[in-house]
Protein backbone atom coordinates (compact mmCIF):
# COMPACT_ATOMS: atom_id res chain seq x y z
CA UNK A 1 0.00 0.00 0.00
CA UNK A 2 0.87 3.65 -0.33
CA UNK A 3 3.04 4.81 2.71
CA UNK A 4 4.25 8.33 2.67
CA UNK A 5 6.53 9.28 5.82
CA UNK A 6 7.34 12.57 6.44
CA UNK A 7 10.47 13.31 8.66
CA UNK A 8 12.86 16.52 9.50
CA UNK A 9 10.06 19.21 11.17
CA UNK A 10 10.96 21.04 14.65
CA UNK A 11 11.55 24.45 16.61
CA UNK A 12 13.38 26.69 14.66
CA UNK A 13 14.24 29.96 14.65
CA UNK A 14 13.34 32.91 12.57
CA UNK A 15 15.61 33.48 9.91
CA UNK A 16 16.95 29.82 9.83
CA UNK A 17 16.55 26.69 7.73
CA UNK A 18 15.22 23.19 8.09
CA UNK A 19 14.79 20.20 5.70
CA UNK A 20 12.00 18.24 5.66
CA UNK A 21 11.82 14.64 3.93
CA UNK A 22 9.32 12.40 2.68
CA UNK A 23 9.82 8.74 2.14
CA UNK A 24 7.50 7.09 -0.40
CA UNK A 25 6.57 3.36 -1.05
CA UNK A 26 3.65 0.88 -2.01
CA UNK A 27 4.17 3.03 -5.87
CA UNK A 28 6.08 4.16 -8.71
CA UNK A 29 8.17 7.04 -7.14
CA UNK A 30 9.07 8.23 -10.60
CA UNK A 31 6.20 8.05 -12.07
CA UNK A 32 4.61 11.09 -10.16
CA UNK A 33 4.40 14.05 -9.28
CA UNK A 34 5.23 15.41 -5.40
CA UNK A 35 3.59 18.07 -3.72
CA UNK A 36 4.34 19.46 -0.30
CA UNK A 37 1.10 20.59 1.49
CA UNK A 38 1.10 22.93 4.88
CA UNK A 39 -1.65 23.51 8.09
CA UNK A 40 -1.30 26.15 9.96
CA UNK A 41 -2.47 25.27 13.92
CA UNK A 42 -6.19 25.46 13.50
CA UNK A 43 -5.88 26.66 10.15
CA UNK A 44 -7.03 25.07 6.43
CA UNK A 45 -5.07 23.94 4.07
CA UNK A 46 -2.23 25.65 1.70
CA UNK A 47 -0.57 24.32 -1.26
CA UNK A 48 3.39 24.96 -1.07
CA UNK A 49 4.90 23.80 -3.73
CA UNK A 50 5.25 20.52 -6.64
CA UNK A 51 8.02 19.45 -8.70
CA UNK A 52 7.13 16.86 -11.85
CA UNK A 53 8.32 13.02 -11.60
CA UNK A 54 11.68 13.53 -13.21
CA UNK A 55 12.17 16.35 -11.39
CA UNK A 56 12.58 19.03 -14.44
CA UNK A 57 10.32 21.13 -13.49
CA UNK A 58 8.46 23.08 -10.18
CA UNK A 59 6.12 25.23 -8.93
CA UNK A 60 5.84 27.12 -5.89
CA UNK A 61 3.40 29.31 -4.06
CA UNK A 62 3.75 32.83 -4.11
CA UNK A 63 4.23 33.03 -0.06
CA UNK A 64 7.31 30.40 -0.29
CA UNK A 65 8.92 31.40 -3.62
CA UNK A 66 12.45 32.20 -3.33
CA UNK A 67 12.74 30.53 -0.14
CA UNK A 68 11.79 27.35 -0.12
CA UNK A 69 12.91 24.46 -2.85
CA UNK A 70 11.46 21.01 -3.65
CA UNK A 71 13.38 18.20 -4.58
CA UNK A 72 13.24 14.56 -5.25
CA UNK A 73 15.43 11.81 -5.23
CA UNK A 74 13.95 9.27 -7.23
CA UNK A 75 16.55 5.91 -6.68
CA UNK A 76 15.91 6.82 -2.57
CA UNK A 77 12.28 6.96 -3.39
CA UNK A 78 12.60 10.71 -0.97
CA UNK A 79 10.60 13.67 -1.83
CA UNK A 80 12.86 17.25 -0.22
CA UNK A 81 11.36 20.66 0.98
CA UNK A 82 14.44 22.78 1.79
CA UNK A 83 13.35 26.11 3.82
CA UNK A 84 15.33 28.88 4.25
CA UNK A 85 14.74 32.35 5.77
CA UNK A 86 11.84 30.86 7.90
CA UNK A 87 9.32 32.59 9.47
CA UNK A 88 7.01 32.60 12.00
CA UNK A 89 4.01 32.62 9.39
CA UNK A 90 5.98 29.35 8.00
CA UNK A 91 4.83 27.36 11.53
CA UNK A 92 2.49 24.68 10.10
CA UNK A 93 1.92 20.93 9.59
CA UNK A 94 3.70 20.02 6.22
CA UNK A 95 2.36 17.32 4.25
CA UNK A 96 3.81 15.68 1.35
CA UNK A 97 1.41 14.60 -1.15
CA UNK A 98 1.34 12.26 -4.36
CA UNK A 99 0.04 13.31 -7.48
CA UNK A 100 -3.02 11.45 -8.38
CA UNK A 101 -2.85 11.99 -12.00
CA UNK A 102 0.56 11.30 -11.92
CA UNK A 103 1.60 15.30 -13.15
CA UNK A 104 1.61 18.31 -11.56
CA UNK A 105 -2.17 19.19 -11.14
CA UNK A 106 -3.07 18.91 -7.52
CA UNK A 107 -4.73 16.39 -6.77
CA UNK A 108 -4.21 14.54 -3.84
CA UNK A 109 -4.81 10.68 -3.45
CA UNK A 110 -2.24 10.07 -1.09
CA UNK A 111 -0.85 12.02 2.17
CA UNK A 112 1.64 12.11 4.76
CA UNK A 113 0.81 11.90 8.21
CA UNK A 114 2.87 15.28 8.79
CA UNK A 115 5.67 16.83 10.33
CA UNK A 116 5.15 20.22 12.40
CA UNK A 117 7.42 22.91 12.35
CA UNK A 118 7.34 25.58 14.49
CA UNK A 119 9.15 28.40 13.47
CA UNK A 120 10.07 30.76 16.81
CA UNK A 121 12.58 32.58 18.85
CA UNK B 1 -5.86 33.99 -9.45
CA UNK B 2 -9.16 32.38 -8.94
CA UNK B 3 -10.27 32.30 -5.23
CA UNK B 4 -12.38 29.22 -3.73
CA UNK B 5 -15.12 30.34 -0.91
CA UNK B 6 -17.18 27.83 0.39
CA UNK B 7 -20.31 28.21 2.70
CA UNK B 8 -21.42 28.25 5.40
CA UNK B 9 -18.04 28.21 7.35
CA UNK B 10 -19.51 25.91 9.73
CA UNK B 11 -22.58 23.74 10.19
CA UNK B 12 -24.81 22.12 12.98
CA UNK B 13 -26.95 19.38 11.80
CA UNK B 14 -28.80 15.93 13.29
CA UNK B 15 -28.00 12.62 12.26
CA UNK B 16 -30.24 11.63 9.33
CA UNK B 17 -30.26 15.05 7.46
CA UNK B 18 -29.25 16.33 4.42
CA UNK B 19 -26.28 18.67 4.39
CA UNK B 20 -25.10 20.81 1.29
CA UNK B 21 -21.56 22.55 1.50
CA UNK B 22 -21.04 24.97 -1.68
CA UNK B 23 -17.71 26.14 -2.71
CA UNK B 24 -17.77 29.19 -5.51
CA UNK B 25 -15.03 30.35 -7.28
CA UNK B 26 -14.35 33.86 -8.14
CA UNK B 27 -14.79 33.33 -12.37
CA UNK B 28 -15.91 30.50 -13.98
CA UNK B 29 -13.07 27.49 -14.28
CA UNK B 30 -13.46 24.10 -15.74
CA UNK B 31 -14.27 21.05 -13.57
CA UNK B 32 -11.35 19.97 -11.87
CA UNK B 33 -12.76 20.64 -8.36
CA UNK B 34 -11.91 18.21 -6.10
CA UNK B 35 -13.55 17.60 -2.02
CA UNK B 36 -11.29 16.83 0.71
CA UNK B 37 -12.71 15.92 4.05
CA UNK B 38 -10.71 16.06 7.08
CA UNK B 39 -11.18 14.44 10.33
CA UNK B 40 -9.91 15.94 13.75
CA UNK B 41 -6.67 15.02 14.25
CA UNK B 42 -6.34 13.29 10.76
CA UNK B 43 -4.94 13.72 7.33
CA UNK B 44 -7.47 15.05 4.71
CA UNK B 45 -8.76 12.70 2.40
CA UNK B 46 -10.11 12.42 -0.78
CA UNK B 47 -13.54 12.43 -1.56
CA UNK B 48 -14.83 13.77 -5.31
CA UNK B 49 -12.76 14.58 -7.56
CA UNK B 50 -13.64 16.45 -11.47
CA UNK B 51 -16.82 18.02 -9.38
CA UNK B 52 -18.67 15.09 -9.04
CA UNK B 53 -16.88 11.12 -9.23
CA UNK B 54 -16.55 9.36 -6.10
CA UNK B 55 -12.79 8.40 -4.89
CA UNK B 56 -12.63 4.79 -4.29
CA UNK B 57 -14.23 3.45 -1.12
CA UNK B 58 -16.18 6.72 -0.50
CA UNK B 59 -19.55 6.00 0.91
CA UNK B 60 -22.41 6.69 -1.83
CA UNK B 61 -24.29 9.37 0.87
CA UNK B 62 -21.43 11.76 -0.72
CA UNK B 63 -22.33 13.17 -3.65
CA UNK B 64 -20.52 16.67 -5.83
CA UNK B 65 -22.30 18.76 -8.44
CA UNK B 66 -21.77 21.83 -10.52
CA UNK B 67 -20.09 23.54 -12.88
CA UNK B 68 -17.93 27.12 -13.32
CA UNK B 69 -17.98 29.08 -10.58
CA UNK B 70 -20.61 26.75 -8.07
CA UNK B 71 -20.09 23.53 -6.67
CA UNK B 72 -21.74 21.65 -3.98
CA UNK B 73 -20.86 18.81 -2.12
CA UNK B 74 -23.84 16.89 -0.86
CA UNK B 75 -24.40 14.44 2.15
CA UNK B 76 -27.51 12.69 1.81
CA UNK B 77 -27.53 11.07 5.23
CA UNK B 78 -25.89 12.42 7.57
CA UNK B 79 -23.40 9.99 9.43
CA UNK B 80 -21.85 10.51 13.26
CA UNK B 81 -18.46 9.46 11.32
CA UNK B 82 -18.85 12.31 8.77
CA UNK B 83 -18.26 15.04 11.41
CA UNK B 84 -15.41 16.92 9.88
CA UNK B 85 -13.89 19.35 7.81
CA UNK B 86 -14.46 19.90 4.38
CA UNK B 87 -12.43 21.56 1.30
CA UNK B 88 -13.09 21.87 -1.46
CA UNK B 89 -9.75 22.34 -4.23
CA UNK B 90 -9.05 23.71 -7.77
CA UNK B 91 -6.52 21.31 -9.36
CA UNK B 92 -4.23 21.02 -12.57
CA UNK B 93 -3.14 24.56 -12.45
CA UNK B 94 -0.02 24.55 -11.04
CA UNK B 95 1.36 27.13 -9.45
CA UNK B 96 -2.70 27.97 -8.80
CA UNK B 97 -3.94 25.06 -6.85
CA UNK B 98 -6.07 26.38 -4.36
CA UNK B 99 -7.82 25.56 -1.53
CA UNK B 100 -11.79 26.92 0.02
CA UNK B 101 -11.35 28.31 3.54
CA UNK B 102 -12.54 25.00 5.12
CA UNK B 103 -16.79 23.83 6.53
CA UNK B 104 -16.46 22.79 9.93
CA UNK B 105 -19.49 19.79 9.85
CA UNK B 106 -20.74 18.83 13.60
CA UNK B 107 -23.76 16.95 14.83
CA UNK B 108 -26.44 18.81 16.33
Amino acid sequence: QVQLVESGGGVVQPGRSLRLSCAASGFIFRSYGMHWVRQAPGRGLEWVAVISYDGSNEYYADSVKGRFTISRNNPKNTLYLQMNSLRAEDTAVYYCAKDALGGMGGLFDYWGQGTLVTVSS
Amino acid sequence: DIQMTQSPSSLSASVGDRVTITCRASQGMSNYLAWYQQKPGKVPKLLIYAASPLQSGVPSRFSGSGSGTDFTLTISSLQPEDVATYYCQKYNSAPSITFGQGTRLEIK
